[in-house]
């Protein structure tokens, strides 16, 4: 079935820091891949999102590139801030999608200290 | 954007109680709501699919009796977590869309002692 595997937390980096989570999938057909962060008391939302091989998403200086050759989806990020402490979770949604429902990783929590 | 209300956002309650938590979409009416529960160290995992003014669709191993899904409007689906064992303690998470795109609740934090 389908499935996300996610890089188990927690992160802990320096202001600055280069940042990378992976993330790899387990799919049939072609799935929508997706990167969904969650800032403390406040619910998931969408950060950045590819639909096929080799697209590259990208918001608020993160990005994440589909890898259909490796089914990997690793978020980056060159420079993190303390505001990017957070949760963040993979996520996928299969295509032909008969439920609209996604299929997430566990989440890998951030922290960033000044 | 669209918002999705959770609430409640932390609950306790005794075992042999029945809790129940609301998603609300603010801004937009959602024709399917998710229900999701997540374990600790754990992926979230689907419960049910709520479909408004339909029953909900629940997920193989779901108990359907035990965790009572509520979808009257366009705006409002309840779970109801009936019977609540220490078991049951988990955090639980909603989400609402069209299909075009769907947002999240904030999650609700169940403790059952």
């Amino acid at each position: 079935g389908d499935s996300v595997t996610q890089m188990e937390g927690p992160v802990t980096l320096s202001e600055e820091a280069f940042l990378t989570i992976n993330c790899t999938y387990t799919a049939t057909g072609y799935p929508s891949l997706f990167w969904y962060v969650q800032y403390p008391g406040e619910g998931l939302q969408l950060l950045l999102k590819a639909t096929k091989a080799d697209d590259k998403g990208s918001n608020k200086g993160f990005e994440a590139t589909y890898r259909k050759e490796t089914t990997s989806f690793h978020l980056e990020k060159g420079s993190v801030q303390v505001s990017d402490s957070a949760v963040y979770f993979c996520a996928l949604r299969p295509r032909p999608n008969t439920g609209n429902q996604f299929y997430f990783g566990t989440g890998t929590s951030l922290t960033v200290i000044p | 954007g669209a918002v999705v209300s959770q609430h409640p956002s932390r609950v306790i309650c005794k075992s042999g109680t029945s809790v129940k938590i609301e998603c609300r979409s603010l801004d937009f009416q959602a024709t399917t709501m998710f229900w999701y529960r997540q374990f600790p160290k754990q992926s979230l995992m689907l419960m049910a699919t709520s479909n408004e003014g339909s029953k909900a669709t629940y997920e193989q191993g779901v108990e359907k009796d035990k965790f009572l899904i509520n979808h009257a409007s366009l705006t409002l689906s309840t779970l109801t977590v009936t019977s609540a064992h220490p078991e049951d303690s988990s955090f639980y998470i909603c989400s609402a869309g069209t299909g075009a795109g769907y947002t999240f609740g904030s999650g609700t934090r169940l403790t059952v002692v």
